[in-house]
């Protein structure tokens, strides 16, 4: 079956420690994306991908990075310095990034503080 | 970068119910979509609009593409129980900006 899939589903980091999300699709899109969820907020996007070694900052770039050497990875890290890092994160692909082409999720990976 | 504004932030109804929710936004959107959001899962996409007016349904689903451009409403007919979740209205442009969501609670 095509779709994406998210990993780990939760995930702890202690103060301190980078923590690296993993995204995989299966569907041969181009584009990539990574949403932050906060209780009663809407999606905020941190980054996304067009195109295989491309990547460009969203909204809420700051405190994380990503890369993208394969097609079908866009692998999320959550570094030291996002010090509010506690959140839903998820992660969307579509065909590419134009207008029309609507984005799909993966199941997501919750992420908390010890 | 600009969110959208969502109504009502949620709804308690009952079994059997109509369910009206709209998204709006000072700028103008070239697509529209809804999505619906169950607890621990991702967003999954319900309607996608693609142009100004357009009217569409999907099962006891209905959305509408606003005129100005620059809103959207989703009505669920007959709601049951297994509508219960958080629904989101997405504009698209270059990017996606989401609207903060309906929490929908249906009572048996």
């Amino acid at each position: 079956d095509g779709g994406i899939t998210q990993s780990p589903k939760y995930l702890f980091r202690k103060e301190g420690q980078n923590v690296t999300l993993s995204c995989e699709q299966n569907l041969n899109h181009d584009a990539m994306y990574w949403y932050r969820q906060d209780p009663g907020q809407g999606l905020r996007l941190i980054y996304y991908s067009q195109i295989v070694n491309d990547f460009q900052k969203g909204d809420i770039a700051e405190g994380y990075s990503v890369s993208r050497e394969k097609k079908e990875s866009f692998p999320l890290t959550v570094t030291s310095a996002q010090k509010n890092p506690t959140a839903f994160y998820l992660c969307a692909s579509s065909i590419n990034t134009g207008p029309g082409q609507p984005q799909h999720f993966g199941d997501g990976t919750r992420l908390s503080i010890l | 970068g600009q969110q959208l504004n969502q109504s009502p932030q949620s709804m308690f109804i009952q079994e059997g119910e109509d369910v009206s929710m709209n998204c709006t936004s000072s700028s103008i959107f070239n697509t529209w979509l809804w999505y619906k959001q169950d607890p621990g899962e991702g967003p999954v996409l319900l309607i996608a609009l693609y142009k100004a007016g357009e009217l569409t349904s999907n099962g006891r689903l209905t959305a509408q593409f606003g005129i100005t451009r620059k809103d959207s409403f989703l009505n669920i007919s007959a709601s049951i129980p297994s509508d219960v979740g958080i629904y989101f209205c997405a504009g698209q442009n270059n990017d996606m900006r989401f609207g903060a969501g309906t929490r929908l609670t249906v009572k048996p």
